[in-house]
């Protein structure tokens, strides 16, 4: 059973920049697409980009300019990096899988929550 | 980009009855790609239905997903205890996918 874990500090200062990880444990990373979506205090749930196996990627024009992400086949990782984060940046933080043939997300992580003060 | 409005907020309902949830999209979600999740505190979303009335693996059949368009339904035929959560739906037609604010399921 494929299961999801992100991983990372769960302060940042403000102005940094935030780097998560998602571990693949249970299965390939290979063959499928692989996103981050994240959910701020009291807001919905927001989109940030997907990777795919090739390292392919795709972002949400509202953070683009600010987001990386990479993958690593070798050791069933992928990995966020948000560049110059403010308040609004504070949220918990998914990573998930996309369910073949489909952007639904059938494998999520259990989140975790970066706070972004000084 | 689409922005999707659940209705009602909260729902309150009793174990056994019926439970009906609407997402309403600004614009018409191509190809019925539509998906709903339940989250329960402290854990992640779980993918419900898929493509609009695709039930998800595992997912028992008293959920049931039905629309097209810019408008889609969930439906719980019987709520099980377990079924007390938040509902939220998706829609990936168009990038960016987008999520609506969720409905709650609350114990009447």
């Amino acid at each position: 059973q494929v299961q999801l874990q992100e991983s990372g500090p769960g302060l940042v200062r403000p102005s940094e920049t935030l780097s998560l990880t998602c571990t693949v444990s249970g299965g390939s990373i290979s063959n499928h697409y692989w996103r981050w979506v994240r959910r701020p205090p009291g807001k919905r749930l927001e989109w940030i980009g997907y990777i795919q196996y090739s390292g392919s990627t795709n972002y949400n024009p509202s953070l683009k300019s600010r987001v990386t992400l990479s993958i690593d086949t070798s050791k069933n990782q992928f990995s966020l990096k948000l560049s110059s984060v403010t308040a609004a940046d504070t949220a918990v933080y998914y990573c998930a899988r996309d369910f073949p043939g489909t952007s639904a997300l059938d494998i999520w992580g259990q989140g975790t929550m970066v706070t972004v003060s000084s | 980009e689409i922005v999707l409005t659940q209705s009602p907020d909260t729902l309150s309902l009793s174990p056994g009855e019926r439970a009906t949830l609407s997402c309403r999209a600004s614009q018409s979600v191509s190809s019925t790609y539509l998906a709903w999740y339940q989250q329960r505190p402290g854990q992640a979303p779980r993918l419900l239905i898929y493509g609009a009335s695709s039930r998800a693996t595992g997912i028992p059949d008293r959920f049931s997903g039905s629309g097209s368009g810019t408008d889609f339904t969930l439906t719980i035929s019987r709520l099980e205890p377990e079924d007390f959560a938040v509902y939220y739906c998706q829609q990936y037609g168009s990038s960016p996918v987008t999520f609506g604010p969720g409905t709650k399921v609350d114990i009447k």
